[in-house]
């Protein structure tokens, strides 16, 4: 069964400040998700990582895939409140139609 | 931009009730999904379908839960006699082939009385 991890699940950060959040996952898969999601919203799409070393950056958010260490980071510089939400993991096992099995997300609060 | 939509955004029952919950997927999208999320809780995948059928469902997916693209634009997913537990929100999602990004679209939120 693959399993998702996330940490940490609640993190409160200044403004200006940086911080990274870890997703760690079970077995093998070579695609990765970041998801954002506001309160009582639907998920957003961040990041589709598909292979190892990939890095993507959209603004003041860079998330990075180590398939070897099966480890995944979102990594936030700079935070701003507007960055406030929960940010989900999700990992597939790459066979047709898969289904994602979600982390169990990380709460940021970015406090003025 | 396309975009998967979904109705009702907030469906109220009784316990023992009949549910549809409809999606329409984004329009050349042959993949669909949905999921659900208990307050507070993470993302749980239920079941996906292809070329009208169910290609995997979860251990959560029982006989209560059936699936069905009635035409050429809808996707629903019905429970058949609700309980307090199936209160979350349902996520309907979409990909246009088995290796493309899922989209989602904007939940319904279902409350079992």
């Amino acid at each position: 069964e693959l399993k998702v991890e996330q940490n940490p699940l609640f993190l409160s950060m200044q403004e200006g400040k940086n911080y990274t959040i870890y997703c760690n996952y079970s077995t093998t898969s070579d695609r990765l998700y970041w998801y954002r999601q506001d309160p009582g919203k639907s998920l957003e799409s961040l990041f589709v990582l598909l292979s190892n070393g990939a890095v993507k950056q959209e603004g003041r958010l860079m998330a990075s895939l180590d398939t070897k260490a099966r480890l995944s980071t979102l990594h936030i510089t700079a935070a701003v409140h507007d960055l406030s939400a929960t940010y989900f993991c999700a990992v597939d096992r790459g066979t047709s139609g898969s289904r994602l099995t979600f982390g169990e997300g990380t709460q940021l609060t970015v406090n003025p | 931009e396309p975009e998967v939509t979904q109705t009702p955004s907030h469906q109220v029952t009784q316990m023992g009730q009949e549910v549809i919950l409809r999606c329409v997927p984004i329009s050349n999208h042959l993949y669909f999904y949905w999921y659900r999320q208990i307050l507070g809780q993470k993302v749980e995948f239920l079941v996906s379908f292809y070329n009208n059928e169910i290609s995997e469902k979860s251990e959560i997916f029982d006989d209560q839960f059936s699936v069905e693209r009635p035409d050429g634009s809808n996707f629903t997913l019905k429970i058949r006699s609700t309980k307090l537990e199936d209160s979350a929100m349902y996520f309907c999602a979409s990909s246009e082939t088995s290796y493309n990004e899922q989209f989602f679209g904007p939940g319904t939120r279902l409350t079992v009385l």
